[in-house]
């Protein structure tokens, strides 16, 4: 098992552009979830998944957009990237009673 | 509003003992995690607390107090290896949600 995967690993956009943060897990989970993580802040959840079809927003979803048309694949869309943006981005998962959320290696994210 | 605190920081010596502390004012409470992240890495799951009392796992324990919302990771036999930040987290309800502490950042030295 892979585990949770996402793609790139880094990235430097500018101002303006958009872009997909990718995220597969292959262990048959139900919750997918994206979070944020800045220098000395914690984790902020932005969207996170119930199942296939149905996404919810977390604490701080503006400026992002997700979707969920398989088990597997949560993907995590910016559409006009702000300075404000840049941070470290880590997809995670965890099956629907479970306790423990298994983690994505994260997207280091620039915007200039 | 939702807070959690820990400290920055701490030092402690390889081979030693360091108890690291969380407290927590949250609107609800469904469980307490530990995760530990290395410098660039993804968290990892270290442990779960939703009764009171001490879990232990291995060199590592966790202990919950629910009525004074207090929480504390005790790391035993330090290793260098056990440099990283670890973070407290709390599940306010039987939902999806956990609020993050800011982690605290252990250092070993030898």
């Amino acid at each position: 098992n892979a585990g949770v995967t996402q793609t790139p690993k880094f990235r430097i956009l500018k101002i303006g552009q958009s872009m997909t943060l990718q995220c597969t897990q292959d262990m048959n989970h139900n919750y997918m979830y994206w979070y944020r993580q800045d220098p000395g802040m914690g984790l902020k959840l932005i969207y996170y998944s119930v199942g296939a079809g149905i996404t919810d927003k977390g604490e701080v979803p503006n400026g992002y957009n997700v979707s969920r048309s398989t088990t597997e694949d949560f993907p995590l869309r910016l559409e006009l990237a702000a300075p404000s943006q840049t941070s470290v981005y880590f997809c995670a998962s965890s099956s629907l009673l479970a306790n423990e959320q298994f983690f994505g290696p994260g997207t280091r994210l620039t915007v200039l | 509003g939702q807070n959690i605190d820990q400290p920055t920081e701490m030092t402690a010596t390889e081979g030693a003992i360091v108890q690291i502390n969380c407290t927590y004012q949250t609107s609800g409470f469904n469980g307490l995690f530990w995760y530990q992240q290395h410098a660039g890495e993804a968290p990892t799951f270290l442990s779960y607390n939703v009764l009171d009392g001490l879990e232990e796992k291995g060199r590592f324990s966790s202990f919950l107090s629910r009525s004074k919302g207090y929480s504390y990771l005790l790391l035993k036999e330090l290793q260098m290896k056990d440099s990283a930040s670890y973070l407290c987290a709390v599940r306010l309800d039987s939902n999806y949600q956990l609020i993050w502490g800011a982690g605290t950042k252990l250092i070993i030295k030898p």
